[in-house]
Formats: structure tokens, C-alpha cells, sequence
């Protein structure tokens, strides 16, 4: 079946770092990748997406790249702020059917000043 | 921009009781889907529903029911509460359930069993 793998955490960052946070996918077909950040106390709130190989999705700072050949889709962002410190989930949808997202396990993010 | 309404953002129950939480999409949305999130663990899908029929199932118990209404909006019901069911209860949004249309998430509705 569909599942995500992500890097697991915490990550602990000083301001102004790079960050990298790994998700890999084990899909059939060509399924969607999102990124989706959760805030303390709050949902989830969409990131960036991508829906087909080579895409790059972008938002705030981060990005991550659509990689069909390693079934990858890893959130990047060059220097990242204490606000950036949330809970980050790398998620798939299937291609075909509903629309239902699969989650990976979190990767919390610290950032100290 | 209007969000993704989910109410009551915090509900205390004991075991056995039942538990009613409601979903209002963004407007225009025709498709709900309903989440749980156990602490510190990654959302689990629970059941969806696109233009008020069901349209997938996840790993939601016989326990509980759902259904979305006329105006869109969607109730999850759950019965026969049990310590396990404390968690966050995310709803989502789309419009359509076409590939890679985006899920917007409301805040959760914070559940707690005693």
C-alpha cells in the first residue's frame, strides 16, 4: 500500500541554518506530495505540493522536488527563522480514486536564536 | 480568507459516553474528509465524503459514523467512547476530490476521554 517515510526528529537548528528534512514515498501509480506544517495548538496548514515528477513546489522559503527516480520529496529551506520551529509532515495522495492523504510521522523543528 | 471551521475545538467525555463533532468547509467546497491524530503521532484518515455521499473509508472504528449534510457540512459521531479515542480530530476541505487538489485543514477539535 501507499505510506510515506520520513526523517524522523527532532531537528534542532540555529537561525539562519539550511535545513533538509527527508521524505521518501512507496506509491503505485503517480501519486501527489505535499508538505504540510503544524504550529502548536494548530492544524495543518499546507506548505507546498508537487503532482508530477520534476515538479518543484515553493512557498516561504522552502522547497522540495518531486523525484520519481527515488521516489523522494525532500523539504528544503537555505536559512530558516525561529518562526519556521513547528512539526513538519510530508504526505502523498494516490493518483487515482480519492483523495485521501497519507501522512509521514512528523519531523519536529527547533530553531534557537 | 475563510477557513475550515471545526467545532468545539475542546471536548471532555468519560468512556461509554457519546461525542458529536461538527465540520463547516471553505465555502465552495464539496469535499470533506475527517482525520485523527493520536499525540505525537502523524494524522490517520478516518473516512471522506464528496458531495455528501462517502466517498472512501479509512481506518475508522464500527464505533463511529459520519455524514455530510445538504449545505456541506459534516458531523462525525462517536459512540461507546474508550481511553483510546483521546486525540485531535482534524476535518479537511477540497474542492472536488481530482488528483493533487489541496486538503485545508481546520484547527482539530481536541478530544479527551476520562
Amino acid at each position: 500500500g501507499d505510506s510515506v517515510t520520513q526523517m524522523e526528529g527532532p531537528v534542532t537548528l540555529s537561525e539562519e541554518a539550511f535545513l533538509t528534512i527527508n521524505c521518501t514515498y512507496t506509491a503505485t501509480g503517480y501519486p501527489s506530495l505535499f508538505w504540510y506544517v503544524q504550529y502548536p495548538g494548530e492544524g495543518l496548514q499546507l506548505l507546498l505540493k508537487a503532482t508530477k515528477a520534476d515538479d518543484k513546489g515553493s512557498n516561504k522559503g522552502f522547497e522540495a522536488t518531486y523525484r520519481k527516480e527515488t521516489t523522494s520529496f525532500h523539504l528544503e529551506k537555505g536559512s530558516v527563522q525561529v518562526s519556521d520551529s513547528a512539526v513538519y509532515f510530508c504526505a502523498l495522495s494516490e493518483s487515482a480514486g480519492a483523495n485521501n492523504l497519507f501522512f509521514g510521522t512528523g519531523t519536529r523543528l527547533t530553531v534557537i536564536p | 480568507a475563510a477557513g475550515v471551521i471545526q467545532s468545539p475545538r475542546h471536548l471532555i467525555k468519560e468512556k461509554r459516553e457519546t461525542a458529536t463533532l461538527k465540520c463547516y468547509p471553505i465555502p465552495r467546497h464539496d469535499t470533506v474528509y475527517w482525520y485523527q491524530q493520536g499525540p505525537g503521532q502523524d494524522p490517520q484518515f478516518l473516512i471522506s465524503f464528496y458531495e455528501k455521499m462517502q466517498s472512501d473509508k479509512g481506518s475508522i472504528p464500527d464505533r463511529f459514523s459520519a455524514q455530510q449534510f445538504s449545505d456541506y457540512h459534516s458531523e462525525l459521531n462517536m459512540s461507546s467512547l474508550e481511553l483510546g479515542d483521546s486525540a485531535l480530530y482534524f476535518c479537511a476541505s477540497s474542492l472536488g476530490v481530482g488528483q493533487g487538489q489541496p486538503q485545508h485543514f481546520g484547527d482539530g477539535t481536541r478530544l479527551s476521554i476520562l
